[in-house]
């Protein structure tokens, strides 16, 4: 049973780019969650969602982020318009509901030229 | 209210011994409390978690002790190996909400050989 697939492992991209980062969960998982991780921090919590809903975005910035997980296919995290400040690590977890183990990808390292 | 904080950033410990990390929450609210053990260039990985309605649990080299009067939490790992190198986060989970992570910011251990 393969584990929460994170691609690309590294981006980089040059200020004003769009960034794409994709996640597919584990297998019979239907919730994902999405964390950033600053160099030298702790991860902080994004964006929560179930398959065609957000259910929670409270910790993504208001401008240039954003989430979905369609029906069919990986949840994808887009940056708009990068900036040198949204280096970092993006890591993905999958879990069974909200209560259940979140199970984390390897994360995607973005760096922004 | 939403804060985990964690103690110490950085610890090294003698192969055998013990390492100790604490951490320490605001919020009443938070139900469930797991650790995270971090190598470099991968995602968290749970290690072991703990409710509130219990005061220590262990699992091998293990042990969580909770202290729900003063909220704080701490991870002991006894028989230190060089293998358990790596960085450790604590982090509370308030189930009843939308089950979003709230991180400490990591203690990055080192075991010498």
């Amino acid at each position: 049973n393969a584990g929460v697939m994170q691609n690309p492992r590294h981006l980089v991209r040059r200020r004003g780019q769009e960034a794409r980062l994709r996640c597919s969960p584990m297998k019979g998982h239907s919730h994902v969650y999405w964390y950033r991780q600053l160099p030298e921090e702790g991860l902080k919590f994004m964006v929560y969602l179930q398959k065609e809903n957000i259910i929670d975005e409270s910790g993504m910035p208001k401008e240039r982020f954003s989430a979905e997980f369609p029906k069919e296919g990986p949840s994808i995290l887009r940056i708009q318009q990068v900036v040198r400040g949204d280096s970092a690590a993006y890591f993905c977890a999958s879990s069974t509901g909200d209560k259940g183990i979140q199970y984390f990808g390897a994360g995607t390292r973005l760096s922004v030229l | 209210q939403q804060q985990v904080k964690q103690s110490p950033q950085s610890l090294i410990v003698q192969k055998g011994g013990i390492s100790i990390i604490n951490c320490a929450y605001e919020n009443t609210a938070f139900d469930y409390f797991p650790w995270y053990q971090q190598f470099p260039g991968k995602g968290p990985a749970l290690l072991i978690a703990i409710r509130p309605d219990v005061s220590e649990k262990k699992e091998g080299r293990f042990t969580i002790s909770f202290n729900k009067s003063a909220k704080q939490f701490s991870l002991h790992i006894m028989d230190s190996q060089p293998g358990d190198s790596a960085t450790y986060f604590c982090a509370a989970q308030r189930q009843s909400n939308t089950g979003k992570l709230i991180f400490g910011q990591g203690t990055t251990l080192q075991v010498k050989p």
